[in-house]
């Protein structure tokens, strides 16, 4: 079955800088790539989301692109601040006739230091 | 936050109890989903509902059963509780235009001690 594989599992970097997170998936029928925030002790919220059809997704200081021959998609956040630390999590769809499904990986901390 | 409700938000068990948990939801959405959160495991599908009485398995269904008696409810039941389902369990629901994108409630979370 699918299966996700995200890095770094933490990540710490000085607010203004860049921050990427990396993930990989195994099935090649998946389609639909989310990202998910988690900050502590709430619930997980998307932030970002892209389709297979395209390779990059950009919302202000988000972005995700998508290698789908590599089977990789990965997260960029821009001029970092300190409300972006949080969990972040990448799942990968699987395409099923009666529900999609997502399979997470196992998160990356992001901590941005002022 | 998308209509979705969990309760209880917080509990504590013993082993060996039986312990449900609710999602409801206010959106009437098709598609719920149960989930549960342990450190370096990520979420992990425990079970999902694609209709009234249409649920199936995820990957960690085992000590769990679930039921959706109507589109606003989804119930998951551990029949006899142990410590290893410590645990914070998230619902999520997505709806049919988009079904894939999921939308997270407040989560519950549960000691079984």
């Amino acid at each position: 079955g699918e299966n996700v594989e995200q890095h770094p599992s933490t990540l710490s970097v000085q607010e203004g800088d860049s921050a990427v997170i990396k993930c990989t998936y195994s099935d090649s029928a998946s389609n639909y790539f989310p990202w998910y925030k988690q900050e502590l002790g709430k619930r997980p919220q998307l932030i970002i989301d892209i389709r297979s059809n395209v390779g990059e997704k950009k919302d202000q200081r988000i972005a995700v692109t998508l290698n789908k021959t590599a089977k990789h998609f990965s997260l960029h956040i821009t001029e970092t601040q300190p409300e972006d630390s949080a969990v972040y999590f990448c799942a990968a769809s699987i395409p099923e006739n009666q529900g999609g499904k997502l399979i997470f990986g196992q998160g990356t901390e992001l901590s941005v230091k002022p | 936050d998308a209509g979705i409700t969990q309760s209880p938000r917080h509990k504590v068990t013993e082993t060996g109890t039986p312990v449900t948990l609710r999602c409801h939801q206010t959106e009437n959405h098709r598609y719920m989903y149960w989930y549960r959160q342990d450190p370096g495991h990520g979420l992990r599908l425990i079970h999902y509902s694609y209709g009234v009485k249409d649920t199936d398995k995820g990957e960690v269904s085992d000590g769990y059963s679930v039921s959706r008696s109507k589109t606003e409810d989804f119930l998951l039941t551990l029949e006899s509780a142990t410590s290893s389902q410590t645990s914070v369990y998230f619902c999520a629901i997505s709806d049919g235009l988009d079904q894939e994108t999921q939308y997270f409630g407040p989560g519950t979370r549960l000691l079984v001690l």
